[in-house]
């Protein structure tokens, strides 16, 4: 059973940094396409960014208003895929989904950050 | 980047009725080399995450109840539901994955009416 758990959310400061991680098990997470997905409390999806399987060129894309802020990497050997997000912002704030594939065809439970003073 | 506008926001259908939510993207996300759509359907339940439907417009993920089918080309996409269930209740969205920035329709709330 694929599985996807996601961890280290929690309450930041804005300005302030936080990395999240995803456990993958169930497939072959050396061969998988890793997303995270965002969502803000009461809004719809946005993709935050992926990271490509090695064999297919470890490519990293990034959605513009986490360019240069978040970054996303992976760690085959213990099934994990990160997001490091800095210089967090109050818009930041928002339920985070990490999702494995082209198109999303497993998701994780999600975990919260929320940016506040 | 390719914009994605789902119709209706919001749909309220009778039971054992049939649902339809149209997608439209800003853009077509037909990739002519393999003639495939790259456009994906997701239901969303309050308190769960997405689950996926539909992808390359029109394949149903296994699991998935065959009252659920995606059909469309190019820019003009449909989600339908031929016989309303009460469990189908949610948000649905479109998404593209045809280039980057991976873009996600608004939503659209499905209510028994």
């Amino acid at each position: 059973e694929v599985q996807l758990v996601e961890s280290g959310g929690g309450l930041v400061k804005p300005g302030g940094s936080l990395r999240l991680s995803c456990a993958g098990s169930g497939f072959t997470f050396s061969n998988a396409w890793m997303n995270w997905v965002r969502q803000a409390p009461g809004k719809g999806l946005e993709w935050v960014g992926r990271i490509k399987s090695k064999p297919d060129g470890g490519t990293i894309e990034y959605a513009a208003p986490v360019k240069g802020r978040f970054s996303i990497s992976r760690e085959d050997s213990k099934k994990m895929v990160y997001l490091q997000m800095s210089s967090l912002r109050t818009e930041d704030t928002a339920v985070y989904y990490c999702a494995t594939g082209q198109f999303f065809d497993y998701w994780g439970q999600g975990t919260l950050v929320t940016v506040s003073s | 980047d390719i914009v994605m506008t789902q119709s209706p926001d919001s749909l309220a259908v009778s039971l054992g009725e049939r649902a339809t939510i149209n997608c439209k993207s800003s853009q077509s996300v037909l990739y002519s080399s393999n003639n495939k759509n790259y456009l994906s359907w997701y239901q969303q339940k309050p308190g769960q995450p997405p689950k996926l439907l539909i992808y390359w417009a029109s394949t149903r993920e296994s699991g998935v109840p065959d009252r659920f089918s995606g059909s469309g080309s190019g820019t003009d996409f449909t989600l339908t539901i031929s016989s309303l269930k009460a469990e189908d209740v949610a948000v649905y969205y479109c998404q593209q994955y045809y280039s980057s920035p991976y873009t996600f329709g608004q939503g659209t709330k499905l209510e028994i009416k």
